[in-house]
């Protein structure tokens, strides 16, 4: 099973700045990566997938990048309402695995 | 557009059993496989278990296993997952999801908004 450990666990940002989040996989996952935003109440959302394309209707300050073990989803200029619960999922292997999440907050 | 309409879920105690269905709308539901994904109170995101679009692989998480059974019926566009022998750690919300394309392209596209599953006494 491949374990996805993101950090950091909380993220304190401020509107307006960049925010860099992290997810490492236990084993090469090669490219198949995806991210995905929940905000309370709400499902998640699919962001990025391919670890690095952007989903329907993802604004381009949110990018992804990164291959193997190591990921990196990147938010420019944020926005109040890109406050949420951010998650990477692996789709190399099964079972299919996701990251504990990263809170991003004011 | 994409429509996902979970359903099912409830207080049951602990060793029970509940059915949860998921009704799809806005696509080609036989051609793609679908996920049951769960989210316990004050945790992350767990995959649970899959099925692929003819019903012929399925798959489970470990903790699922031997008690969950996912099933669907093109016919009325709507997945299932029949749950045994809960307890307290399968209180979550749980989500069903559509993969993003073919056997393969297994992240999520769409999800529906969530049913609530409390196991206590």
């Amino acid at each position: 099973e491949i374990v996805m450990t993101q950090s950091p666990a909380t993220l304190s940002v401020s509107p307006g700045e960049r925010a860099t989040l992290s997810c490492r996989a236990s084993h090469s996952v090669s490219s198949n990566l995806a991210w995905y935003q929940q905000k309370p109440g709400q499902a998640p959302r699919l962001l990025i997938y391919d670890a690095s394309t952007r989903a329907t209707d993802i604004p381009a300050r949110f990018r992804g990048s990164g291959s193997g073990t190591e990921f990196t989803l990147t938010i420019s200029s944020l926005q109040s309402e890109d406050f949420a619960v951010y998650y990477c999922q692996q789709y190399n292997n099964w079972p299919l695995s996701f990251g504990q999440g990263t809170r991003l907050e004011i | 557009e994409v429509q996902l309409l979970e359903s099912g879920g409830g207080l049951v105690q602990p060793g029970g059993s509940l059915r949860l269905s998921c009704v799809a709308s806005g696509f080609v539901f036989s051609r793609y496989v679908m996920t049951w994904v769960r989210r316990p109170p004050g945790k992350g995101l767990e995959w649970v278990s899959a099925v692929s679009g003819s019903s012929r692989n399925t798959d489970y998480a470990d903790s699922v296993k031997g008690r969950f059974n996912i099933s669907r019926d093109n016919s009325k566009r709507t997945l299932y997952l029949q749950m045994s022998s809960l307890s307290a750690a399968d209180t979550a919300i749980y989500y069903c999801a559509k993969h993003g394309g073919s056997a393969g392209v297994d992240f999520f596209d769409s999800w529906g908004q969530g049913t609530l599953v409390t196991v206590s006494s």
